[in-house]
């Protein structure tokens, strides 16, 4: 089984800035197979990024993901009141698929 | 537009047994794979079991195989969950899935996903 590891587990950041969050995992996976969700208190998680770079319907440019290999990282350009939240990433090449333990990004 | 809509959570004792259901609107589930995915209280997500598209194919988490059987009514366009055997630790979120694209074996990334039904596994 694929373990992802998120890093970090929270992050404190002010409106404006910029997010980096980490996904690795403990054996390659294709890019073609890791995605991004968000998901807020209360709610179901919803699709960013698909195939490492590829922005869902709808999520907005700010947004972006990049990596290879084991190493991922998503990117929110300029953080918006609406982007604080927490973050999973998932990887689904390999069986059973299996998604990391969360980044939360909270306001500073 | 695609819905799906969970049901059937709730209060069950150890070893006992509950069946989700998922009504799905807006696409024809017998086509299309799905997946089951939950969420304890305070922790991260969790891939449970999977159906394949017209085939039908089955996948479970190793956690649940053997207890838990995913399956599907075309007719009234609903996917269930039968659980059985349960365990305090299968107290979770359960949430239905539907990929945006399918890879076998319940593989996929979660495109549409349903609001959720809690099921709490407590004597």
């Amino acid at each position: 089984e694929i373990v992802l590891t998120q890093s970090p587990g929270t992050l404190s950041l002010s409106p404006g800035e910029r997010a980096t969050l980490s996904c690795r995992a403990s054996q390659s996976v294709s890019s073609t197979y890791l995605a991004w969700y968000q998901q807020k208190a209360g709610q179901a998680p919803r699709l960013l990024i698909y195939g490492a770079s590829s922005r869902a319907t709808g999520i907005p440019d700010r947004f972006s993901g990049s990596g290879s290999g084991t190493d991922f990282t998503l990117t929110i350009s300029r953080l918006e009141p609406e982007d604080f939240a927490v973050y999973y990433c998932q990887q689904y090449g390999s069986s059973p698929q299996t998604f990391g333990q969360g980044t939360k990004v909270e306001i500073k | 537009e695609v819905q799906l809509l969970e049901s059937g959570g709730g209060l069950v004792q150890p070893g006992g047994s509950l069946r989700l259901s998922c009504a799905a609107s807006g696409f024809t589930l017998s086509s299309q794979a799905m997946s089951w995915v939950r969420q304890a209280p305070g922790k991260g997500l969790e891939w449970v079991s999977g159906i394949g598209g017209s085939g039908g194919n089955t996948y479970h988490a190793d956690s649940v195989k053997g207890r838990f059987t995913i399956s599907r009514d075309n007719s009234k366009n609903t996917l269930y969950l039968q659980m059985n055997s349960l365990r305090a630790e299968d107290t979770a979120v359960y949430y239905c899935a539907k990929p945006m694209s399918y890879y076998g074996s319940g593989k996929g990334c979660f495109e549409y996903w349903g609001q959720g039904t809690l099921v709490t596994v407590s004597s």
